[in-house]
């Protein structure tokens, strides 16, 4: 069946250290890709986006997330953590001609 | 910030009575949407539009239905609501080509009791 998957519900990770968050996704070509943040009780947020081109893409607050096509991914990364970035994340593709598709989310929390 | 506003941003009711939150943009977007948020299964669509009354069913339209007659405002109603309706109600724009992308209002949380 077609769809996004986020294997992590919830990571903690400690401020300073890097963060990597997992998106994979089931469709035969490749969809657009996008990255979004929400913060509690907030609305979702864009972080990054990828279309084509080059397979790692940059995205606003130090974010940014590789492509790999052979794995049907599209990681989120992060250097080293703030403890502002406590959030939930979502995954996000667009199949071609469909409307978005958003997965279950990864909980991030950070240990000061 | 797209411009989209929602309001109520927080409505308690109860079963069996209709209910309406609207969406309002600023920024004339021809796509708006209506999405549900549930623990555990992200942002799931219920209702798109892609103008002035042209909408269509997403993954979970029943018991919700949809109006624009308006490109700034876009209405989704539960007709008779049921508690498993209570979630957080999230109305989306998305910007046509090139940048393709989605943006969201801050969200309606409904209570259903």
């Amino acid at each position: 069946a077609q769809s996004v998957t986020q294997p992590d519900i919830h990571i903690t990770v400690s401020e300073g250290a890097s963060l990597e968050l997992r998106c994979n996704y089931s469709y035969g070509a490749t969809p657009y890709l996008f990255w979004y943040v929400q913060s509690p009780g907030q609305g979702l947020q864009l972080l990054l986006k990828y279309f084509s081109g080059d397979t790692l893409v940059q995205g606003i607050k130090g974010f940014e997330a590789e492509f790999k096509r052979s794995q049907s991914s599209f990681n989120l990364r992060k250097p080293s953590v703030h403890w502002s970035d406590a959030a939930e994340y979502f995954c996000a593709v667009v199949p071609y001609g469909q409307n978005f598709v958003f997965g279950p989310g990864t909980r991030l929390s950070v240990l000061p | 910030d797209a411009g989209i506003t929602q309001s109520p941003r927080h409505k308690v009711t109860e079963t069996g009575t209709p209910v309406t939150l609207r969406c309002h943009q600023t920024e004339n977007h021809r796509y708006m949407y209506w999405y549900r948020q549930d623990p555990g299964h992200g942002l799931r669509l219920i209702h798109y539009s892609y103008g002035v009354k042209d909408t269509d069913k997403g993954e979970v339209s029943d018991g919700y239905s949809v109006s624009r007659s308006k490109t700034e405002d876009f209405l989704l109603t539960l007709e008779s609501a049921t508690s498993s309706q209570t979630s957080v109600y999230f109305c989306a724009i998305t910007t046509g080509t090139p940048t393709y992308e989605q943006y969201f209002g801050p969200g309606t949380r409904l209570t259903v009791t």
